[in-house]
């Protein structure tokens, strides 16, 4: 069946250092990528989202770019603030079609250290 | 930050015991969804509704039923309930029909079967 990838499982960086999540999706007529963050004990919220017919978004310290001829996704942090430490989760959708095929990747958890 | 209340928020039950979880919103979304989140599977879908008694299964129906009678609330029933199901459980709303609406979660539920 369809899957997404992603990693690293875990990762830490030293406050101020940038941080790269990447998500490796099988599915082709995959067509949005969201990232969503979620701080322990609370709700997944989503942080920024890419559409295939662009290559890169940014927004403040957090970027996502996208290569869909190699399927992969990445999440860029700059900046790394003790307030990023969460879990990160990345999804594939195909927007032609209903959330039901949502894939989500398993998350990275980040740990920044002051 | 959209408008889904989960209820109740924990719950700590007994093998073989019914339990409904409750999913409300104030959004007006058609299509609204169960996922549980356990930890190294990220979140899988249980199932979804796509309006008023319209329902399907996701990835782990095996165990769970739903209804959904008014737009506004999505019920998930644990008709006997195992400690396999023991997890922290989402709502979520989202994709109205083509309109790139991303995925909202409500802040979960967390269950325990003893």
């Amino acid at each position: 069946g369809e899957n997404v990838e992603q990693h690293p499982s875990t990762l830490s960086v030293q406050e101020g250092d940038s941080a790269v999540i990447k998500c490796t999706y099988s599915d082709s007529a995959s067509n949005y990528f969201p990232w969503y963050k979620q701080e322990l004990g609370k709700r997944p919220q989503l942080i920024i989202d890419i559409r295939s017919n662009v290559g890169e978004k940014k927004d403040q310290r957090i970027a996502v770019t996208l290569n869909k001829t190699a399927k992969h996704f990445s999440l860029h942090i700059t900046e790394t603030q003790p307030e990023d430490s969460a879990v990160y989760f990345c999804a594939a959708i195909n927007e032609g079609t209903s959330y039901d095929k949502v894939i989500f990747g398993p998350g990275t958890s980040l740990s920044v250290i002051p | 930050d959209a408008g889904i209340t989960q209820s109740p928020r924990h719950k700590v039950t007994e093998t073989g015991t019914p339990v409904t979880l409750r999913c409300h919103q104030t959004e007006n979304h058609r299509y609204m969804y169960w996922y549980r989140q356990d930890p190294g599977h990220g979140l899988r879908l249980i199932h979804y509704s796509y309006g008023v008694k319209d329902t399907d299964k996701g990835e782990v129906s095996d165990g769970y039923s739903v209804s959904r009678s008014k737009t506004e609330d999505f019920l998930l029933t644990l008709e006997s309930a195992t400690s396999s199901q023991t997890s922290v459980y989402f709502c979520a709303i989202g994709w109205d029909g083509g309109s790139n609406q991303p995925q909202h979660f409500g802040d979960g539920t967390r269950l325990s079967i003893l």
